[in-house]
């Protein structure tokens, strides 16, 4: 089954407690991204990646680091969580970096507090 | 960044009537989308517009590319109860000359329930 994935699902830490999110994709995607879902914000893109060792900034990458050393994978990284990243965060693909990026496939998301 | 203001924020309507909403960007896109989001899962996409003045149908639905690039519509008609949900717009930015995709900016979404 073609599918995004994200682990841990949910995850309560402390604040500056590093901590990865994990986000794989099972489709050959090229574009990945990771997106943060706040009450009244909507969603706000982090960081993507347009291929493997090729990533972004978005709108809000402050606090975040990302990685693309294989093309499923694409893991969050917070070195040092703060309460104000509490929120939570899905992870997308897309099988190409042209027109059809648009057709972004989303992970579960993964609820994070950060105490 | 870029904002997208999308209205309403929430609507409740009666199952059978139709539904309007929509999205301003204070720049231009060329690339508008809409998604839906159900509770507990991520956002899929409903209907995706790459021209300005594009009309698109997806059952039910019906988008529009506003003309000066920096507005989208959404449509449903004939509301059922498993229209429930956030519908986001998002629009990106692509390179006409090498398709490579920008970042995609998401509207703060419109919450629609649906009573009997």
């Amino acid at each position: 089954e073609a599918q995004v994935t994200q682990n841990p699902r949910y995850l309560i830490t402390v604040t500056g407690k590093k901590l990865t999110v994990t986000c794989s994709q099972n489709m050959n995607h090229e574009y990945m991204s990771w997106y943060r879902q706040d009450p009244g914000l909507g969603l706000r893109q982090i960081y993507y990646s347009m291929n493997v060792e090729v990533t972004d900034k978005g709108d809000v990458p402050e606090g975040y680091k990302v990685s693309r050393k294989e093309k499923r994978n694409f893991p969050l990284i917070l070195e040092s969580p703060s309460p104000n990243q509490t929120s939570l965060y899905f992870c997308a693909s897309s099988p190409d970096r042209g027109p059809f990026t648009d057709t972004q496939y989303f992970g579960p998301g993964t609820r994070l507090t950060v105490l | 960044g870029q904002q997208l203001n999308q209205s309403p924020q929430s609507m409740f309507i009666q199952e059978g009537e139709d539904v309007s909403m929509n999205c301003t960007s204070s720049s231009i896109f060329n690339t508008w989308l809409w998604y839906k989001q159900d509770p507990g899962e991520g956002p899929v996409l409903l209907i995706a517009l790459y021209k300005a003045g594009e009309l698109t149908s997806n059952g039910r639905l019906t988008a529009q590319f506003g003309i000066t690039r920096k507005d989208s519509f959404l449509n449903i008609s004939a509301s059922i109860p498993s229209d429930v949900g956030i519908y986001f717009c998002a629009g990106q930015l692509q390179s006409v000359n090498t398709g490579t995709a920008s970042k995609l900016t998401f509207g703060t979404g419109t919450r629609l329930q649906v009573t009997l």
